[in-house]
């Protein structure tokens, strides 16, 4: 069966402290999302990614296909950051065990930011 | 602004009383899918669309029934609620046919089943 794997599943750090959350597949994917949900449950994109890397701001998204792997990058982190954030792939279409189409998600990482 | 837009947000039912938890999407968007959240089973696919009349299964549509009639909304039914389907449920939506753009989700339907 096609898996998500995070980590950490729970991390707290200060702030300010560089944060760095990792997401690996087991089979190829077509795309990479990674999501933030906070506390009141609503949850918003952050990233697709199929290739290389992309920044919003002090986010930082990089994947790096022939590894299966992805990481999440946060700079100067800040309480507000403190969030779950969850990776989530397109499996490529063909692969056995695939499952339903749509998204696949790892099961969070649960940041916390202490002032 | 561009949004899903699911609705209740919050619910309290009763085992076997039929309900319905709608998605309405104003992006234009042909992509439309069901997830529900547990604690430790993260997000999972209940029912997807790929287009108006065009709907299938995801990993867990046992209790679950969807339609599309039309595009921007895509309502998630549950014919006879059981204590089972207490969960936190996300509608989601991406331009084209698969995810493999952006998705943009709802802000979620918090359901109990009692």
């Amino acid at each position: 069966k096609n898996e998500v794997e995070q980590s950490p599943q729970n991390l707290t750090a200060q702030e300010g402290e560089f944060i760095t959350i990792n997401c690996s597949y087991s089979v190829g994917i077509s795309a990479l999302h990674w999501l933030q949900q906070h506390p009141g449950g609503g949850i918003v994109s952050l990233f697709m990614l199929s290739s290389g890397k992309k920044k919003h701001g002090r986010l930082i998204a990089t994947i790096n296909i022939q590894e299966k792997h992805s990481s999440l990058h946060i700079t100067a982190s800040h309480p507000r950051d403190s969030a779950v954030y969850i990776c989530a792939v397109r499996f490529n279409p063909g692969w056995s065990g695939g499952g339903a189409d749509g998204l696949t998600f790892g099961k969070g990482t649960h940041l916390i930011i202490q002032p | 602004e561009a949004q899903v837009t699911q609705n209740p947000r919050y619910l309290i039912t009763v085992t076997g009383k039929k309900l319905t938890v709608t998605c309405s999407q104003n992006m234009n968007h042909e992509y439309m899918s069901w997830y529900r959240q547990d604690p430790g089973l993260g997000l999972r696919q209940i029912y997807y669309s790929m287009n108006v009349e065009v709907t299938d299964k995801g990993d867990v549509p046992e209790g679950y029934k969807v339609s599309r009639k039309e595009k921007r909304n895509f309502p998630l039914i549950l014919e006879s609620p059981s204590p089972n389907q207490t969960s936190l449920y996300f509608c989601a939506s991406s331009p084209r046919g698969r995810m493999n753009t952006e998705a943009f989700f709802g802000q979620g339907t918090r359901l109990t089943v009692v």
